[in-house]
């Protein structure tokens, strides 16, 4: 597709279960972000990658949170032993490169929804 | 990282000019101003970005004085699907510095 495509849409975990969330990025941008956003809120920094190198994992909320690109394309975010407070939309966004005024336009996915009961 | 201070929401009536001030006093040499727009149950979208004085779109307008402490996002005649949330961001676009976001103002756009 065109977009960044993010799968599943909705998750329901039980508490204390593992969560896989994946991203498909646009083909080609190198820079990949990860975002928590509660309702009502703006989107909460997790972690960016460029290309397979994760360069910033500094929004990452706990050791529970983990992700990783190992090609460079698709992403995983997972999350272990989730608990409620997870529960929010995660969004992922790609951009094509870093650095160049021209081209550091992030592009989002439509987002995760978590509810963890 | 620049701190942002925008309006938690405005109003304003279909084919009206809107204007959303952000305020980031601490702005960096090499930070760029970005705006984001976000709808409900979607990811935001890229609105436009600048470093300095005026840049324009097919979209908005974005106005940056010389000191670079405040920009100022211009909707031109807003309509009812321009009802969002607008995210102002300040940083260095070399790395994930620049998409940092705060908490956004809420426009809402009345008939």
């Amino acid at each position: 597709g065109a977009g960044v495509s993010q799968s599943p849409r909705y998750k329901v975990a039980k508490r204390g279960q593992d969560v896989a969330l994946r991203c498909d990025p646009i083909s080609g941008h190198v820079s990949l972000f990860w975002y928590q956003q509660a309702l009502g809120q703006g989107p909460e920094f997790l972690t960016y990658f460029q290309n397979e190198a994760q360069l910033d994992k500094s929004g990452l909320p706990s050791d529970r949170f983990f992700a990783e690109r190992p090609e460079g394309s698709v992403s995983t975010l997972k999350i272990q032993r989730t608990q409620q407070e997870d529960s929010a939309v995660y969004l992922c966004a790609s951009s094509l490169v870093a650095g160049d005024p021209m081209n550091t336009e992030a592009f989002f996915g439509q987002g995760t929804r978590l509810t963890v009961v | 990282l620049a701190k942002t201070t925008q309006p938690i929401s405005m109003d304003s009536y279909e084919g009206q000019e809107v204007n959303i001030t952000c305020s980031h006093n601490n702005i960096a040499t090499n930070d760029y101003i970005t705006w984001y727009q976000q709808f409900p149950s979607q990811g935001p979208r890229f609105i436009i970005q600048g470093y300095k004085t005026k840049v324009t779109n097919e979209v908005a307008s974005l106005f940056i004085p010389a000191d670079r402490k405040s920009s100022t996002l211009s909707l031109p005649r807003v309509s009812l699907s321009d009802t969002a949330v607008y995210y102002c961001l300040v940083g260095d676009i070399s790395g994930a510095n620049n998409l940092f976001f705060g908490t956004g103002t809420r426009l809402t756009v009345i008939p």
